[in-house]
C-alpha cells in the first residue's frame, strides 16, 4: 500500500526566500505525481504534475523534481511571497487502477512572512 | 475550459438525516470522476471514483454510497448520516492517466 510522507508539516520563513518542500513515497511504482496547493476552506490547485518518466516540471516561481529510484519529489518555491502562503500537498497516482488512484501526503503548511 | 461544481457549499445536518452532495463537471465528457473526503488532522481520503456512467468503485468501507447518473454527474449519498461523517468533501475530475482537478468543496457539520 502506497504511503506519501511530506516534511516538514510546517514552514514559516520571511518574504523572499527560496524554500523546498519534501515528499516521499513508499512504492515507487507510480503513474505520476501531482502537487497541489489549498487555501483554508478552499479547494485544491494543482500546481504541477510530473509524469513517472520525467525529473522534473516547471511553472514560474515553482519547479517540482522526481526521483522514483529514491521514492522522493521536491517542490521549489523562488522567491517567496506573502501569497505563496497555503497548505501544499503531494499526491502520488498508483498505476494499478489506470491512474484513478491518489494517494495524498498530509501536506505542509507553509507561511510567507512580509 | 473545464469546470467543477459542487453543491452545496455547507451543510449542517443532524445525526441520522440522509446526505445528497452534488458533483457536475462542465466543458468535457466520459471524465473519470473522484469523491475525497478531508478530515481535520486525517489529510485527504479517496472515497469512491467512476470511470464511465453506472459504474463506481468504493475505496473503504462506510456509511456513503455514491452514483453516477449521467456522464458529468456525481453524487455522495447517505441514506443516515453518522457524527464521523463530518468533513470537508471534494469532487475532482481527470483524463486517464492524467492531471486531477478539484472542485470547490462542500463543508458538512453532523450535530
Amino acid at each position: 500500500k502506497q504511503e506519501v510522507t511530506q516534511i516538514p508539516a510546517a514552514l514559516s520563513v520571511p518574504e523572499g526566500e527560496n524554500l523546498v518542500l519534501n515528499c516521499s513515497f513508499t512504492d515507487s511504482a507510480i503513474y505520476n505525481l501531482q502537487w497541489f496547493r489549498q487555501d483554508p476552506g478552499k479547494g485544491l490547485t494543482s500546481l504541477l504534475l510530473i509524469q513517472s518518466s520525467q525529473r522534473e516540471q516547471t511553472s514560474g516561481r515553482l519547479n517540482a523534481s522526481l526521483d522514483k529510484s529514491s521514492g522522493r519529489s521536491t517542490l521549489y518555491i523562488a522567491a517567496s511571497q506573502p501569497g505563496d502562503s497555503a497548505t501544499y500537498l503531494c499526491s502520488s497516482s498508483g498505476k494499478e487502477t489506470s491512474g484513478s488512484r491518489l494517494t495524498f501526503g498530509e501536506g505542509t503548511q507553509l507561511t510567507v512572512n512580509p | 475550459s473545464q469546470t467543477i461544481h459542487q453543491w452545496p457549499a455547507t451543510l449542517v445536518q443532524p445525526v441520522g438525516s440522509p446526505l445528497s452532495l452534488e458533483c457536475t463537471v462542465e466543458g468535457t465528457s466520459n471524465p473519470n470522476l473522484y469523491w475525497y473526503r478531508q478530515a481535520a488532522g486525517r489529510g485527504l481520503q479517496l472515497l469512491f471514483y467512476s470511470v464511465g456512467i453506472g459504474q463506481i468503485s468504493s475505496e473503504v468501507p462506510q456509511n456513503l454510497s455514491a452514483s453516477r447518473p449521467q456522464d458529468r454527474q456525481f453524487i455522495l449519498s447517505s441514506k443516515k448520516l453518522l457524527l464521523s461523517d463530518s468533513g470537508f468533501y471534494l469532487c475532482a475530475w481527470s483524463r486517464t492517466f492524467s492531471e486531477q482537478f478539484f472542485g470547490p468543496g462542500t463543508r458538512l457539520t453532523v450535530l
